[in-house]
């Protein structure tokens, strides 16, 4: 199994422009999430899926997008790059119900808006 | 709200040395608690996790963690620190909507 995977590693964009930050899991997780992590804040849920075709918001949803056609894929949109934008971005799964919550990490994309 | 505080942002010992870091929650429930760990570079792994029974859990990489219910912490041990633990810790706790609350962080150095 490869786990969680994430494309790209890094990302340079300018304000306003979009990208799509990939994100894969090949566990049958039913449950994903997505992460910024800035520094002193530790990790922040931005959007989170529990399932093909559900998806919700997390704690700072404000200018990113998520959809969940299937479940292996779970990608996250950036409508128009903001500075602010700039952090880590992390991809996460679990199954639901069978491990209490323990969540498999993906090894982070970083993006830097300029 | 639930909550994680980790009080200590930095935290510095020399190789060989006995390490506690700090983690307290905010929650009403008996909680699910966890602690991560984050090597320069990479995601999150898991070291250990509680959610009942014996409140000392044991994890990966010679770590334990102690459930202090009276107290509201979850604290990280490890008898001797070894060069490779230097990284960032995240205490975590499961929210009672299932969602992961993540504590701030707490980077360690190992000094020679």
């Amino acid at each position: 199994n490869a786990g969680v995977t994430q494309t790209p590693k890094f990302q340079v964009l300018k304000t306003g422009q979009s990208m799509t930050l990939q994100c894969a899991q090949d566990m049958n997780h039913e449950y994903m999430s997505w992460y910024r992590q800035d520094p002193g804040m530790g990790l922040r849920l931005i959007h989170y899926s529990v399932g093909a075709g559900i998806t919700d918001q997390g704690e700072v949803p404000n200018g990113y997008n998520v959809s969940r056609s299937t479940t292996e894929d779970f990608p996250l949109r950036l409508l128009s790059a903001a500075p602010s934008q700039t952090s880590v971005y992390f991809c996460a799964s679990t199954q639901e119900g069978a491990t209490y919550n323990e969540q498999f990490f993906g090894p982070g994309t970083r993006l830097t808006v300029l | 709200a639930q909550s994680v505080t980790q009080p200590d942002i930095h935290i510095t010992v020399s190789e060989g040395a006995s390490l506690e870091l700090r983690c307290n929650y905010s929650y009403g429930a008996t909680p699910y608690l966890f602690w991560y760990v984050q090597s320069p570079g990479q995601g999150l792994q898991l070291l250990l996790k509680y959610f009942s029974g014996d409140t000392l859990v044991q994890g990966i990489k010679g770590f334990e963690a102690e459930f202090k219910r009276s107290q509201s912490s979850f604290n990280l041990r490890k008898p001797s620190v070894h060069w490779s633990d230097a990284a960032e810790y995240f205490c975590a706790v499961r929210s009672n909507t299932g969602k992961l609350i993540f504590g701030q962080g707490t980077t360690l150095q190992v000094k020679p």
